[in-house]
């Protein structure tokens, strides 16, 4: 299985302040033939289920704010949330669906400072 | 709009059984591949099964081999998860989600349904 890992495990952020979340998988989720890395990130507000923010590493979902983007290729991938707003405090997870079974990172909480 | 709404959770003894359900709207079910995700509580997500849009195709993690089956009603636009011989580590929210393949993010998730499987 391919096992994803966050860092921090948590972060606090100043409001319009910038947040930075890592991902590391333990294994390439880059596919040559089509130049797409198979990772995604999902926003966990509290009580709610997950929420689509990113795919291909890099897109963003329809009706997601730009100040969310995201970074990195093969084993290394990064969140950033610039201009941290009040309804961005969440638990993001990274996920790979380069091979089964999918999996998940432990997640990383983001609260206001 | 798309809406996915699973029911059927509860509380169940060990070994004991319970069959989930996802309804599903706002979408052609039967050209997604859907799945189940838990997430024990205070726990990330684990990937629990998936089918294909046909209902041919059915996947399963490790922990859930033997145990669980998934299916599908497409002329209902409803997701199935018959769960048996439940433990106690089966306990989690449980949502059902889709995705345009089986090796794809998730588009969408339901709310989930908590099955607590305890004495």
């Amino acid at each position: 299985d391919i096992v994803m890992t966050q860092s921090p495990d948590s972060l606090a952020v100043s409001l319009g302040e910038r947040a930075t979340i890592n991902c590391k998988s333990s294994q390439s989720v880059f596919y040559s033939s089509n130049n797409k890395n198979y990772l995604a990130w999902y926003q966990q507000q509290p009580g709610q289920p997950p929420k689509l923010l990113l795919y291909w590493a890099s897109t963003r979902e329809s009706g997601v704010p730009d100040r969310f983007s995201g970074s990195g290729s093969g084993t290394d991938f990064t969140l950033t949330i610039n201009g941290l707003q009040a309804e961005d405090v969440a638990v993001y997870y990274c996920q790979q669906y380069y091979d089964s079974p999918l999996t998940f990172g432990p997640g990383t909480k983001v609260d206001i400072k | 709009e798309v809406q996915l709404l699973e029911s059927g959770g509860g509380l169940v003894q060990p070994g004991g059984s319970l069959r989930l359900s996802c309804s599903a709207s706002g979408f052609t079910f039967s050209s997604y591949v859907m799945s189940w995700v838990r997430q024990a509580p205070g726990k990330s997500l684990e990937w629990v099964s998936g089918i294909s849009g046909s209902g041919a195709g059915t996947y399963y993690a490790d922990s859930v081999k033997g145990r669980f089956t998934i299916s599908r009603d497409n002329s209902k636009n409803t997701l199935y998860l018959q769960m048996n011989s439940l433990r106690a580590e089966d306990t989690a929210t449980y949502y059902c989600a889709n995705s345009g393949e089986l090796y794809n993010h998730y588009d969408y998730w339901g709310q989930g349904t908590l099955v607590t499987v305890s004495s």
